[in-house]
């Protein structure tokens, strides 16, 4: 069974600073992606960053990166320079090859950015 | 670009009661999913379209139906609804159910059962 864990329930994080939110995952499936999503408090599920389990090189998108250790299974997200606009609740989800029509969620992490 | 539009965005049914959450995607993408979000559970996947012409079922979907009435819509219907159905409904859709797409999520729907 496939199996996301994020173990920060909250995070604080002062204004401008890097946050490293943590994420481990269990899957048999040699093939599947990893996503992160954020969900600001009106509610929508936004799309971040996506890492493929065969990808050589950490993704990247603008200010977000994911520290993909494959051996350890875990995906991080990394958050540079952060804003009082990234206060939000944060899931890292997984789509394995088999039964990749669903995305597999964790709990979340809520990260409140503190000017 | 509307990307995936979600109707009504809130609504309150008496134990009972049936009615039709509606969901249309402007991507042109192949498969559409209904997920719930419930407090400390994350999201749970409902049903699921890979394609135009097919559902199946998901983790959750006893008390639930759904309907792909073509490429852009998929709507989820509660037959007879329970309070244990409160909770938020999530649709989404993908270019294809490939492990390396990302499904990209409408605004939600806020669904109280009294």
């Amino acid at each position: 069974a496939q199996k996301i864990t994020q173990t920060q329930p909250g995070m604080f994080v002062q204004e401008k600073e890097a946050v490293t939110l943590d994420c481990t995952y269990d899957t048999s499936d040699p093939s599947y992606g990893l996503f992160w999503y954020k969900q600001p408090s009106s509610g929508e599920m936004i799309f971040l960053i996506y890492q493929g389990s065969y990808d050589q090189q950490n993704a990247t998108e603008g200010r977000y990166s994911l520290n993909f250790q494959k051996a350890r299974k875990s995906a991080n997200l990394v958050i540079s320079a952060s804003q009082l606009g990234d206060s939000a609740m944060y899931f890292c989800a997984m789509r394995p090859r088999a039964g990749a029509q669903k995305l597999v969620f964790g709990q979340g992490t809520r990260l409140t950015i503190n000017p | 670009n509307a990307g995936v539009t979600q109707t009504p965005k809130f609504q309150v049914l008496k134990t009972g009661q049936s009615m039709t959450l509606q969901c249309a995607q402007d991507m042109n993408h192949n498969s559409m999913y209904w997920y719930r979000q419930d407090p400390g559970m994350g999201l749970r996947l409902i049903y699921y379209s890979a394609s135009e012409g097919t559902t199946d079922k998901g983790e959750v979907p006893n008390g639930y139906n759904v309907s792909r009435l073509n490429k852009r819509e998929f709507s989820l219907r509660l037959e007879s609804a329970a309070p244990s159905q409160t909770s938020v409904y999530f649709c989404a859709s993908s270019q294809t159910q490939y492990s390396n797409q990302p499904q990209h999520f409408g605004d939600g729907t806020r669904l109280s059962i009294l």
